[in-house]
Protein backbone atom coordinates (compact mmCIF):
# COMPACT_ATOMS: atom_id res chain seq x y z
CA UNK A 1 0.00 0.00 0.00
CA UNK A 2 1.01 3.48 -1.34
CA UNK A 3 -0.05 5.15 2.04
CA UNK A 4 -1.73 8.68 2.35
CA UNK A 5 -0.21 10.71 -0.42
CA UNK A 6 0.01 14.60 -0.46
CA UNK A 7 1.03 16.89 -3.08
CA UNK A 8 2.68 19.20 -3.41
CA UNK A 9 5.14 18.45 -0.92
CA UNK A 10 6.49 22.00 -0.95
CA UNK A 11 4.53 24.89 -1.96
CA UNK A 12 5.99 28.88 -1.73
CA UNK A 13 3.43 31.39 -3.01
CA UNK A 14 2.86 35.34 -2.39
CA UNK A 15 0.54 36.56 -0.10
CA UNK A 16 -3.00 36.84 -2.46
CA UNK A 17 -2.41 33.55 -4.49
CA UNK A 18 -5.19 31.12 -3.97
CA UNK A 19 -3.37 27.87 -2.84
CA UNK A 20 -4.54 23.99 -3.44
CA UNK A 21 -3.07 21.06 -1.53
CA UNK A 22 -4.23 18.07 -2.73
CA UNK A 23 -4.74 14.52 -0.45
CA UNK A 24 -5.11 10.42 -1.99
CA UNK A 25 -5.98 8.36 1.46
CA UNK A 26 -5.09 5.00 1.78
CA UNK A 27 -8.10 2.79 -0.37
CA UNK A 28 -10.31 1.34 1.61
CA UNK A 29 -10.25 4.00 4.29
CA UNK A 30 -13.29 6.19 5.18
CA UNK A 31 -12.53 9.13 7.87
CA UNK A 32 -10.20 11.67 5.79
CA UNK A 33 -8.51 14.57 8.32
CA UNK A 34 -7.17 17.69 7.04
CA UNK A 35 -4.53 19.48 9.52
CA UNK A 36 -2.13 21.64 9.70
CA UNK A 37 0.91 22.25 11.92
CA UNK A 38 2.90 25.14 13.31
CA UNK A 39 5.48 25.49 16.31
CA UNK A 40 2.92 27.44 18.34
CA UNK A 41 0.14 25.60 17.93
CA UNK A 42 1.26 22.16 17.43
CA UNK A 43 -1.55 20.10 14.96
CA UNK A 44 -4.88 20.94 14.88
CA UNK A 45 -7.50 19.30 13.27
CA UNK A 46 -9.44 22.21 10.48
CA UNK A 47 -11.64 19.49 9.35
CA UNK A 48 -12.91 15.70 8.77
CA UNK A 49 -14.57 13.78 6.28
CA UNK A 50 -16.77 10.43 6.74
CA UNK A 51 -17.63 9.08 3.58
CA UNK A 52 -16.87 12.47 1.62
CA UNK A 53 -19.73 14.00 3.82
CA UNK A 54 -17.76 16.57 5.39
CA UNK A 55 -18.77 16.26 9.58
CA UNK A 56 -16.81 18.75 11.43
CA UNK A 57 -15.12 21.89 9.69
CA UNK A 58 -15.13 23.72 13.58
CA UNK A 59 -11.04 24.20 13.05
CA UNK A 60 -11.27 25.95 9.65
CA UNK A 61 -9.97 29.32 10.69
CA UNK A 62 -12.05 31.31 8.63
CA UNK A 63 -13.79 31.54 5.46
CA UNK A 64 -10.46 31.22 2.86
CA UNK A 65 -10.21 27.78 3.91
CA UNK A 66 -12.15 25.63 2.03
CA UNK A 67 -12.27 21.41 1.70
CA UNK A 68 -13.62 19.58 -0.93
CA UNK A 69 -14.03 15.76 -1.13
CA UNK A 70 -15.58 14.80 -4.28
CA UNK A 71 -14.81 11.16 -4.01
CA UNK A 72 -13.46 8.24 -1.61
CA UNK A 73 -9.75 8.90 -3.14
CA UNK A 74 -9.48 12.71 -3.28
CA UNK A 75 -9.69 15.48 -1.28
CA UNK A 76 -8.32 19.25 -1.63
CA UNK A 77 -7.80 21.88 0.50
CA UNK A 78 -7.87 25.22 -0.80
CA UNK A 79 -6.60 28.74 0.55
CA UNK A 80 -7.47 32.04 -1.01
CA UNK A 81 -6.40 34.58 -0.58
CA UNK A 82 -3.26 32.82 1.21
CA UNK A 83 -1.92 35.08 4.33
CA UNK A 84 2.15 34.75 5.51
CA UNK A 85 -0.11 33.88 8.84
CA UNK A 86 -0.99 30.64 6.65
CA UNK A 87 2.27 29.61 6.57
CA UNK A 88 2.55 25.47 8.35
CA UNK A 89 2.90 21.73 7.59
CA UNK A 90 -0.55 20.53 6.53
CA UNK A 91 -1.23 16.67 6.88
CA UNK A 92 -3.45 14.74 5.60
CA UNK A 93 -4.27 11.57 7.59
CA UNK A 94 -6.80 8.76 6.71
CA UNK A 95 -8.47 5.63 8.62
CA UNK A 96 -10.67 3.05 8.83
CA UNK A 97 -11.50 3.18 12.70
CA UNK A 98 -11.86 7.06 13.94
CA UNK A 99 -8.66 6.80 16.14
CA UNK A 100 -6.06 5.30 14.13
CA UNK A 101 -4.94 7.32 11.93
CA UNK A 102 -2.01 7.49 9.56
CA UNK A 103 -0.74 10.45 8.38
CA UNK A 104 1.12 11.71 4.83
CA UNK A 105 4.56 13.31 4.31
CA UNK A 106 2.89 16.37 4.49
CA UNK A 107 2.85 19.65 2.43
CA UNK A 108 5.09 22.50 3.88
CA UNK A 109 3.30 26.00 2.84
CA UNK A 110 5.16 29.00 2.42
CA UNK A 111 3.79 31.98 2.16
CA UNK A 112 5.89 35.16 1.42
CA UNK B 1 -5.26 25.31 30.86
CA UNK B 2 -4.77 23.38 27.80
CA UNK B 3 -6.68 20.66 27.02
CA UNK B 4 -3.20 18.12 26.83
CA UNK B 5 0.25 19.20 27.97
CA UNK B 6 3.25 17.36 27.42
CA UNK B 7 6.66 18.38 28.20
CA UNK B 8 8.10 19.85 24.27
CA UNK B 9 12.04 18.65 25.99
CA UNK B 10 14.54 18.07 23.89
CA UNK B 11 15.47 15.09 26.25
CA UNK B 12 18.87 13.72 25.30
CA UNK B 13 19.40 10.07 26.58
CA UNK B 14 22.22 7.41 25.99
CA UNK B 15 21.87 4.69 23.98
CA UNK B 16 20.36 1.55 26.03
CA UNK B 17 18.25 3.58 28.17
CA UNK B 18 14.79 3.79 29.13
CA UNK B 19 13.02 6.66 28.41
CA UNK B 20 10.13 7.78 29.75
CA UNK B 21 7.65 10.45 27.64
CA UNK B 22 4.57 12.06 29.77
CA UNK B 23 1.42 13.32 28.60
CA UNK B 24 -1.79 15.10 30.98
CA UNK B 25 -4.52 15.83 30.93
CA UNK B 26 -7.36 17.93 31.86
CA UNK B 27 -10.87 16.47 30.17
CA UNK B 28 -12.23 13.33 32.28
CA UNK B 29 -13.98 12.14 29.64
CA UNK B 30 -11.04 10.98 27.24
CA UNK B 31 -10.96 7.21 26.62
CA UNK B 32 -9.26 6.85 24.06
CA UNK B 33 -4.90 7.03 24.15
CA UNK B 34 -2.33 7.55 21.38
CA UNK B 35 1.35 7.82 20.76
CA UNK B 36 3.05 9.69 17.37
CA UNK B 37 6.07 9.58 16.35
CA UNK B 38 7.47 11.80 14.10
CA UNK B 39 10.70 12.00 12.22
CA UNK B 40 11.99 15.25 11.29
CA UNK B 41 10.12 16.74 8.21
CA UNK B 42 7.76 13.67 8.05
CA UNK B 43 4.39 12.76 8.66
CA UNK B 44 3.41 11.77 12.32
CA UNK B 45 3.00 7.78 12.85
CA UNK B 46 0.70 5.83 15.59
CA UNK B 47 2.96 3.90 17.65
CA UNK B 48 0.51 2.07 20.26
CA UNK B 49 -3.01 2.94 20.49
CA UNK B 50 -4.93 2.44 23.95
CA UNK B 51 -8.75 2.78 25.09
CA UNK B 52 -9.51 3.59 28.69
CA UNK B 53 -7.09 2.65 31.50
CA UNK B 54 -4.41 0.33 31.72
CA UNK B 55 -1.04 -1.09 30.17
CA UNK B 56 -0.37 -2.11 26.66
CA UNK B 57 3.16 -3.21 25.36
CA UNK B 58 4.23 -3.79 21.63
CA UNK B 59 8.37 -4.84 21.33
CA UNK B 60 10.37 -2.11 23.26
CA UNK B 61 6.78 0.21 23.59
CA UNK B 62 5.27 0.24 26.66
CA UNK B 63 1.75 2.66 26.68
CA UNK B 64 0.49 3.16 30.19
CA UNK B 65 -2.55 4.90 30.89
CA UNK B 66 -3.53 6.06 34.39
CA UNK B 67 -6.79 7.83 34.43
CA UNK B 68 -7.54 8.94 37.88
CA UNK B 69 -4.42 10.69 37.52
CA UNK B 70 -5.14 11.95 33.73
CA UNK B 71 -1.90 10.85 33.52
CA UNK B 72 -0.36 8.82 30.03
CA UNK B 73 3.22 7.36 29.84
CA UNK B 74 5.21 5.66 27.06
CA UNK B 75 8.15 4.15 27.80
CA UNK B 76 10.91 3.06 25.87
CA UNK B 77 13.01 -0.04 26.59
CA UNK B 78 17.11 -0.49 25.28
CA UNK B 79 16.69 3.16 23.09
CA UNK B 80 18.08 3.57 20.33
CA UNK B 81 19.59 5.84 18.06
CA UNK B 82 16.72 5.26 15.57
CA UNK B 83 14.42 6.47 17.78
CA UNK B 84 15.13 10.19 17.77
CA UNK B 85 12.08 11.49 16.72
CA UNK B 86 9.56 13.69 18.70
CA UNK B 87 7.06 11.82 20.38
CA UNK B 88 2.95 13.42 20.21
CA UNK B 89 0.23 11.80 22.48
CA UNK B 90 -3.18 12.22 21.38
CA UNK B 91 -6.07 11.37 22.90
CA UNK B 92 -10.17 11.70 22.20
CA UNK B 93 -13.44 11.41 24.34
CA UNK B 94 -15.34 9.17 22.22
CA UNK B 95 -16.53 7.86 18.99
CA UNK B 96 -19.14 8.15 16.83
CA UNK B 97 -18.98 12.21 14.85
CA UNK B 98 -17.78 13.82 18.00
CA UNK B 99 -14.95 13.12 19.94
CA UNK B 100 -11.73 14.39 17.68
CA UNK B 101 -8.10 13.68 18.69
CA UNK B 102 -6.20 16.17 20.61
CA UNK B 103 -2.60 16.39 20.27
CA UNK B 104 0.32 17.32 22.56
CA UNK B 105 2.70 18.92 20.86
CA UNK B 106 5.30 16.65 21.15
CA UNK B 107 8.46 15.97 23.22
CA UNK B 108 11.62 15.61 21.09
CA UNK B 109 14.11 12.95 22.10
CA UNK B 110 17.29 12.23 21.22
CA UNK B 111 19.28 8.79 21.50
CA UNK B 112 23.41 9.57 21.42
CA UNK B 113 25.23 6.59 20.23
Amino acid sequence: DAGVIQSPRHEVTEMGQEVTLRCKPISGHDYLFWYRQTMMRGLELLIYFNNNVPIDDSGMPEDRFSAKMPNASFSTLKIQPSEPRDSAVYFCASSFRKYEQYFGPGTRLTVT
Amino acid sequence: QKEVEQDPGPLSVPEGAIVSLNCTYSNSAFQYFMWYRQYSRKGPELLMYTYSSGNKEDGRFTAQVDKSSKYISLFIRDSQPSDSATYLCAMSSYGGSQGNLIFGKGTKLSVKP
